[in-house]
């Protein structure tokens, strides 16, 4: 089984400034064949099932601000919020996608300093 | 617009029997690969089975395997999860997602099963 290991496990950032939240996975996610990482970031608020972020380590869904960007590629990976908003207060959390079980890194809580 | 609507958690003593379902509308469930994800109170999220979009193919996490079924009815638009053997760390909230290339691309609102004596 693919191992997500996220760090770190919580994080306080100020309104305003850029948040890191990384991402490694215990084995390569590239998929040599099409060149496309098989990791996907998904924002969950108190209460809320999980929400799709961003697919293909870096391509935002229809509908997600801006400020949220992933990158990386092979085994490290790294969503970025550039300008922390309120409402981006919640646990985020990668999972792979190129192998079964699909599994999810162990989650980021993300507050505000 | 895709919605997901799971029913059937409740409360279950350690050892019985447990059916979730998950009710699909807004998108052609027939043609769509289907997962269930768990979160146990507090905790992060657990990837729990798939399952093709004829029904053939299914995977299991190793903690469910033996013990939770998936399976679906395309005539009904509806997924479901035969939990047997239940134990207090299936306790949780089950979500059933909507596979879009192998990312959960949209998530059901979750139901409870609290196992306990």
């Amino acid at each position: 089984d693919i191992v997500m290991t996220q760090s770190p496990d919580s994080l306080a950032v100020s309104l305003g400034e850029r948040a890191t939240i990384n991402c490694k996975s215990s084995q390569s996610i590239l998929y040599s064949s099409n060149n496309k990482n098989y990791l996907a970031w998904y924002q969950q608020k108190p209460g809320q099932p999980p929400k799709l972020l961003i697919s293909w380590a870096s391509t935002r869904e229809s509908g997600v601000p801006g400020r949220f960007s992933g990158s990386g590629s092979g085994t490290d990976f790294t969503l970025t919020i550039s300008s922390l908003q309120a409402e981006d207060v919640a646990v985020y959390y990668c999972q792979q996608y190129y192998s079964t079980p699909r599994t999810f890194g162990q989650g980021t809580r993300l507050e505000i300093k | 617009q895709v919605q997901l609507v799971e029913s059937g958690g409740g409360v279950v003593q350690p050892g019985r029997s447990l059916r979730l379902s998950c009710a699909a509308s807004g998108f052609t469930f027939s043609s769509s690969v289907m997962h269930w994800v768990r979160q146990a109170p507090g905790k992060g999220l657990e990837w729990v089975a798939v399952i093709s979009q004829d029904g053939t193919n299914k995977y299991y996490a190793d903690s469910v395997k033996g013990r939770f079924t998936i399976s679906r009815d395309n005539s009904k638009n509806t997924l479901y999860l035969q939990m047997n053997s239940l134990s207090v760390e299936d306790t949780a909230v089950y979500y059933c997602a909507r596979d879009t290339s192998g990312y959960c691309g949209h998530w059901g609102q979750g139901s409870l099963v609290t196992v306990s004596s």
